[in-house]
């Protein structure tokens, strides 16, 4: 069964400055998905973004990017220039890329972001 | 496009209760999902249907809780008898079963007293 650790609990970070929030997962299978969920006080979960375990490039999206270190099972979430709506819990979770028993997603337990202005 | 709409939003209900949450999930999609978040527990997969049938119950805590998905366009989660124990945020969320991304629904937020 794959598992998904985010092992720090919380992190702060100065407005504008950046920050990266980890996460490592164990997996047998070569081909995958990767998200970070955002959730903020609503509670809605929002995607961030996305990476594919075929691909080699790192995905980014604005002022989001990953850095998916496949042989080490790693991937880290990067926030650049933080803002204070940046504030909220961020799940890392990992997906099959088989259909069928293993399709669903399976999160790590978050990690609670605060900005400070 | 409308996103995946859960309902209701808030529930308080008392203990013994028969509880319903409701998912219509968005057009097209063919996997829905139901997951329940916790502070003790965090986010765990109650259960998963592919093109309407079950595939993964695993998750449901027991006999008190059911879900169908009677139609491609509506899922029931039912709670019956509620526990005070069963107070969470649920949360449904669909996705094609090849797509890649899993689309949540705001969740439902039920307190039993």
């Amino acid at each position: 069964a794959q598992t998904v650790t985010q092992s720090q609990p919380e992190m702060s970070v100065q407005e504008a400055e950046t920050v990266t929030l980890s996460c490592t997962y164990d997996t047998s299978e070569s081909d995958y998905y990767l998200f970070w969920y955002k959730q903020p006080p609503s509670r809605q979960m929002i995607l961030v973004i996305r990476q594919e375990a075929y691909k080699q490039q790192n995905a980014t999206e604005n002022r989001f990017s990953v850095n998916f270190q496949k042989a080490a099972k790693s991937f880290s979430l990067k926030i650049s220039d933080s803002q204070l709506g940046d504030a909220a819990m961020y799940f890392c979770a990992y997906r099959s890329l088989h259909t069928g028993a293993n399709s669903k997603l399976t999160f790590g337990k978050g990690i609670t972001l605060s900005v400070r202005p | 496009d409308a996103g995946v709409i859960q309902s209701p939003r808030h529930e308080v209900t008392e203990m013994g209760q028969e509880v319903t949450l409701r998912c219509k999930p968005i057009s097209g999609h063919n996997s829905l999902f139901w997951y329940r978040q916790t502070m003790m527990r965090g986010l765990e997969l109650l259960i998963y249907f592919n093109n309407n049938v079950p595939i993964d119950d695993s998750g449901m805590p027991e006999d008190r809780f059911s879900a169908k998905m009677p139609n491609a366009s509506f899922s029931t989660l039912k709670i019956q008898p509620s526990e005070p124990r069963d107070s969470a945020v649920y949360f449904c969320a669909s996705s094609l079963i090849s797509g890649n991304t899993i689309y949540f629904g705001e969740g439902s937020w039920l307190t039993v007293v």
